[in-house]
């Protein structure tokens, strides 16, 4: 079925360094990717999305890019600020002719950053 | 401010007691949803109502029961939990569910922390 795996966190950063935090899918047709973030006491929010193979999403300095070949959608920022600290969820959904409409998330990474 | 509100933020009950999570929302949307997160663990979506009629129970307890008046309210009522029941509930909207209407995109309420004693 389709499923979603991320890297494992915590990750711990100091501001300005650059970020990765790997994700990768397993799934049938040609599905939509995303990256939700979830901010201390707070819900989950939208941060980027990529509907095809080789669309990039972007969203306050985050990047990711819908890689086919590599069932990858890692999420990228060059320089951290520590109100980045949240945990990351890499998420997708059905094949865009599937009549579910249900998320397989990832198990979310924690991002601290410290000044 | 998001579209999506949910009462109460915080709830602490006992295993014998019966309350109900709300949760609202001013997107027009017809799809609602109720996930449970508790710590370690991925994101468990619970129930999805699409315009009003559900449409996916995941193996949910009895102990969980949800109701959906209307597009905009959702309610989960909840009795005789256990502890292991204690997790934050999140509440999500979207304009539909199903082929024609399923852009992916989940919009979330704050949560509501459940602790059960």
């Amino acid at each position: 079925g389709d499923s979603v795996t991320q890297m494992e966190g915590p990750v711990t950063l100091s501001e300005e360094a650059f970020l990765t935090i790997n994700c990768t899918y397993t799934a049938t047709g040609y599905p939509s990717l995303f990256w939700y973030v979830q901010y201390p006491g707070e819900g989950l929010q939208l941060l980027l999305k990529a509907t095809k193979a080789d669309d990039k999403g972007s969203n306050k300095g985050f990047e990711a890019t819908y890689r086919k070949e590599t069932t990858s959608f890692h999420l990228e920022k060059g320089s951290v600020q520590v109100s980045d600290s949240a945990v990351y969820f890499c998420a997708l959904s059905g094949d865009r002719g599937s009549t579910l409409g249900r998320l397989y998330f990832g198990r979310g990474t924690q991002l601290t950053v410290w000044p | 401010e998001t579209g999506v509100t949910q009462t109460p933020r915080h709830l602490v009950m006992g295993m014998t007691n019966k309350k109900s999570l709300k949760c609202e929302q001013h997107l027009g949307h017809n799809a609602m949803y109720w996930y449970k997160q508790s710590a370690k663990k991925p994101l468990e979506l619970m129930f999805v109502y699409n315009f009003k009629e559900q449409t996916e129970n995941n193996s949910v307890p009895s102990r969980f029961s949800p109701e959906c008046p209307n597009s905009s309210h959702l309610f989960l009522h909840l009795h005789t939990l256990q502890p292991e029941d204690s997790a934050l509930y999140l509440c999500a909207s979207s304009p539909g569910y199903g082929r024609t209407m399923n852009t992916g995109e989940l919009f979330f309420g704050e949560g509501s922390r459940l602790t059960v004693l």
